[in-house]
């Protein structure tokens, strides 16, 4: 198992392109989290997937944003029309069934530059 | 509104002495506590936990101690390591809330030689 991987690790893109990233989390967790980081700040919560059906989403979650998980496995994170705001560290993470307080495990995480 | 704060963006401490890393909570919802580790260019990693109902929980070099009526909880490290040189994240964990986590902003640990 090689832990969670995160597709690109680097992203430069211009205002109003829209972008893609793709997380493969740990085969048998059934929970997927994709979070935001930006500098100077902690992760903050975007949206949660348990198996294939996306649960919560945050309020941060515009309309721009649209995640999907379409197998229960791997998952992508679109933007559309991305803005400067847009720029930031996305985490993905997964976590076991049971026992989730301890399981998150977190990708390395894809940077998004919006020039 | 900030439920999860971290204090000190910074630390600075001398290698083998010990690590203090403070943190402060507004929510009396929170259930667990976690403890994430970040080297730059990674991911977070998962370091230690509490449950709300204990006051203590060891691991190795790294203690958690959480003090609910002051809303505060503070991550030991001892002996410290030029290893441990990353930023420290506290996170807390709502009940009911799909394991969805709130983070503090971090403090960076520099272990001196």
């Amino acid at each position: 198992d090689t832990g969670v991987s995160q597709d690109p690790r680097h992203k430069i893109t211009k205002r109003g392109q829209n972008v893609t990233f793709r997380c493969d989390p740990i085969s048998e967790h059934n929970r997927l989290y994709w979070y935001r980081q930006t500098l100077g700040q902690g992760p903050e919560f975007l949206t949660y997937f348990q198996n294939e059906a996306q649960l919560e989403k945050s309020r941060l979650l515009s309309d721009r944003f649209s995640a999907e998980r379409p197998k229960g496995s791997f998952s992508t994170l679109e933007i559309q029309r991305t803005e400067q705001g847009d720029s930031a560290m996305y985490l993905c993470a997964s976590s076991p069934p049971a026992r989730a307080a301890v399981g998150y495990t977190f990708g390395s995480g894809t940077r998004l530059t919006v020039v | 509104d900030q439920q999860v704060k971290q204090n000190s963006p910074s630390l600075s401490v001398q290698e083998g002495r010990i690590s203090i890393l403070n943190c402060d909570y507004t929510n009396s919802m929170f259930d667990y506590f976690l403890w994430y580790k970040k080297y730059p260019a990674e991911g977070p990693t998962f370091l230690i936990s509490i449950s709300s109902i204990k006051d203590k929980n060891e691991d190795g070099r790294f203690t958690v101690f959480l003090n609910k009526s002051a809303k505060h909880l503070s991550l030991h490290i001892v002996p410290s390591q030029p290893g441990d040189s990353a930023v420290y994240f506290c996170a807390a964990r709502q009940l009911d809330s799909n394991y969805q986590l709130i983070w503090g902003a971090g403090t960076k640990l520099i272990i001196k030689p």
